[in-house]
């Protein structure tokens, strides 16, 4: 069984960096084809995808975030992280990790997602 | 800049049909896009419903179908039900560059 969770501060303050942890079971993210994507969506708006590493460290990156993204795994523990600097209160969402796979680009298994509001 | 479109907003009767698409704001869909689709009802995480154009992810009802309908991806639901009452998102893969770009989603009612 796969499950995958999110987590991380439900606070940051405009200009800090924000560090979000998923950590997952029931696969490895030293299998071949298997990746892990970042997803968020702001209150009452569409998803928006962030960021995804597959299992050879290919990092993907959202063009228009993609100077502020930083995603790594930690095989060993499982986890996968991904910090985004200089927040804004427009990156108020809510923020999924999700299983990818690498042979048809699609994410399969999704966290139950993490909020994470920006506020002085 | 590219747009992945999807109709704001829809409805259907309960047992009756409905088609919801996504496009492009430039361009046509094909499967080479991977079009894939997700639900998510208020408060919940996405669910994966269908993946690389027509493939229902584990546990979906055969209600539930996609495919390419001329220019577009397409989500076919058949014998609506209550429960089907959700937000529709699809997702397009734009290639290494742009990667995935998502919908806007489609919010469907049941009435």
């Amino acid at each position: 069984q796969i499950t995958l969770k999110e987590s991380g501060p439900t606070l940051v303050k405009p200009t800090q960096t924000l560090t979000l942890t998923c950590t997952f079971s029931g696969f490895s993210l030293s299998s071949s084809g298997v990746g892990v994507g970042w997803i968020r969506q702001p209150p009452g708006k569409a998803l928006e995808w962030l960021a995804l590493i597959y299992w050879d460290d290919d990092n993907r990156y959202s063009p228009s975030l993609k100077s502020r993204l930083t995603i790594t795994k930690d095989t060993s523990k499982n986890q996968v992280v991904l910090t985004m600097t200089n927040m804004d209160p427009v990156d108020t969402a809510t923020y999924y990790c999700a299983h990818a796979d690498y042979r048809d680009y699609r994410f399969d298994y999704w966290g139950q997602g993490t909020l994470v509001t920006v506020s002085s | 800049q590219t747009v992945v479109t999807q109709e704001p907003s829809f409805s259907v009767s309960p047992g009756g049909a409905v088609t919801l698409t996504c496009g492009l704001s430039s361009g046509s869909v094909s499967s080479s896009y991977y079009p894939s689709w997700y639900q998510q009802t208020p408060g919940q995480g996405p669910r994966t419903l269908i993946y690389n154009t027509n493939t229902r992810s584990s546990g979906v009802p055969d209600r539930f179908s996609g495919s390419i309908l001329g220019n577009k991806a397409a989500l076919t639901i058949t014998g609506a039900q209550a429960d089907d009452e959700s937000h529709y998102y699809c997702v397009l893969y734009m290639g290494s560059g742009l990667n995935w770009v998502f919908g806007g989603g489609t919010k469907l009612t049941v009435l």
